[in-house]
């Protein structure tokens, strides 16, 4: 399978903590994206980060992409309680291909 | 304004039974994806269509068959609905069906098949 992995598959945090996300993937990319889905939702894109880049930021986000190990993290900072829901990392090849997620909670 | 809309929300039939899934874009885009997410959140391209024509047909029953009247719209058939077929189907697009360009999301469809 082509899929790559997220971790932790589950993460809880209090409100103002920071949580980290890890993607790893095993095709070659023309660029990593990460995406949200709250309950019963569809997918929302939150950032895109080429194959040449190392870091991104946006708002309290900010993505590093390793290509050499093939992962990528996403931070988000100073989380809120509408952060609650699923991110999924997705490797842009020839098609998008989703991670398993990662089911972020963030309690107040 | 919706970008990507979906009929319906819900769908709930028996097996055997055959069905189909609309789903329309109004952002211009040339692209368009269907996507099955299992009961696991497990997210996989079933296809996809540019400029009304098939670009990814994934290792997918023949029962699934999907048809795009415009490049606005892409549907989604299923003859003889099966137990395993229960899961959401998401619609998305992307302006190109480039690698890498990033996709926007229906609401989704959840199947019940009984």
């Amino acid at each position: 399978s082509q899929q790559g992995e997220e971790d932790p598959q589950a993460l809880s945090i209090q409100e103002g903590e920071n949580a980290t996300m890890n993607c790893s993937y095993k095709t070659s990319i023309n660029n990593l994206q990460w995406y949200r889905q709250n309950s019963g939702r569809g997918l929302v894109h939150l950032i895109l980060i080429r194959s040449n880049e190392r870091e991104k930021h946006s708002g309290r986000l900010r993505v590093t992409l390793d290509t050499s190990k093939k992962s990528s993290s996403l931070l988000i900072t100073a989380s809120r309680a509408a952060d609650t829901a699923s991110y999924f990392c997705a490797q842009a090849g020839t098609a998008l291909i989703f991670g398993k997620g990662t089911t972020l909670s963030v309690s107040s | 304004d919706t970008a990507v809309s979906q009929t319906p929300k819900y769908l709930v039939t028996q097996m055997g039974n055959d069905k189909s899934i609309k789903c329309e874009q109004n952002l211009g885009h040339d692209t368009m994806y269907w996507y099955k997410q299992d009961s696991k959140k497990f997210l996989k391209i079933m296809f996809s269509y540019n400029n009304k024509e098939l670009i990814i047909n994934e290792t997918v029953p023949n029962r699934f068959s999907p048809k795009s009247p415009d490049k606005a719209h892409l549907n989604l058939h299923i003859n003889s609905l099966e137990l395993g077929d229960s899961a959401v189907y998401f619609c998305a697009s992307s302006l190109s069906g480039r690698a890498g360009y990033e996709q926007y999301f229906g609401p989704g469809t959840r199947l019940t098949v009984t």
